[in-house]
């Protein structure tokens, strides 16, 4: 069945370090990955979307990698802030139209003044 | 501009009562998305509308659950009877349904934490 692993352990580093999360998954084709942003009580925010074909896209502090050989995306916040502590959620695309993300459990982050 | 609205925030109710959750699309978006997150799991689609007109039910659990979104503005979900296992935060998202675009981010609620005791 298709599966979406993000590490359950949260991350913690110090303000100014780049944060590094991890997306793999396995049985699945997406057409599209996308990475959103989750504070408690609310709800997920889309950050970024990037395409099977790219391998690389930026928005401002953000990079986002996607390697479909490996099956896996990286997502970097680089010069982090304690205000990007949240829990970081990635959800894969198919193809065909729909645009309904499945999305994995997240990953929370706690960047450390 | 206001995001995406939803009522209420939290609900308590008994093992076989009725709960209707409501949600407000962002004005002039089409399309309109229902999610559940269970705890401990990842958030799940439920069903997607466009306008009035469900498009996609494939992740409706079972048929204790009505969606209606009449008029196709706001829209109702309604859990009867509802059991423990329908516990969870529901999501609401709603987006745009611009010919332009190949995809149309989808904005989400703050959702509605429901507790079915």
């Amino acid at each position: 069945s298709q599966k979406i692993e993000q590490n359950s352990e949260a991350l913690n580093i110090q303000e100014g370090k780049t944060a590094t999360l991890t997306c793999n998954y396995t049985n699945y084709s997406p057409a599209y990955l996308q990475w959103y942003r989750q504070d408690p009580g609310r709800g997920p925010v889309f950050l970024l979307l990037i395409r099977e074909n790219e391998k690389e896209k930026r928005k401002e502090r953000l990079k986002v990698t996607f390697d479909t050989t490996l099956k896996q995306s990286l997502f970097h916040i680089t010069a982090s802030q304690p205000a990007d502590s949240a829990t970081y959620l990635c959800a894969l695309l198919a193809s065909g139209g729909s645009y309904i993300p499945t999305f994995g459990r997240g990953t929370s982050l706690i960047v450390h003044p | 501009e206001a995001g995406v609205t939803q009522f209420p925030s939290h609900s308590v109710i008994e093992k076989g009562q009725t709960v209707t959750l409501r949600c407000d699309p962002i004005s002039g978006h089409d399309n309109l998305y229902w999610y559940r997150r269970v705890m401990g799991k990842e958030i799940k689609f439920l069903l997607h509308f466009v306008k009035e007109s469900k498009q996609d039910e494939s992740g409706m659990p079972n048929n204790r659950f009505l969606a209606e979104r009449t008029g196709g503005t706001y829209s109702t979900l309604k859990v009867q009877p509802a059991e423990l296992e329908d516990s969870g935060v529901y999501f609401c998202a709603s987006s745009s349904n611009r010919r332009l675009a190949f995809y149309n981010e989808q904005f989400f609620g703050p959702g509605t934490r429901l507790t079915v005791l």
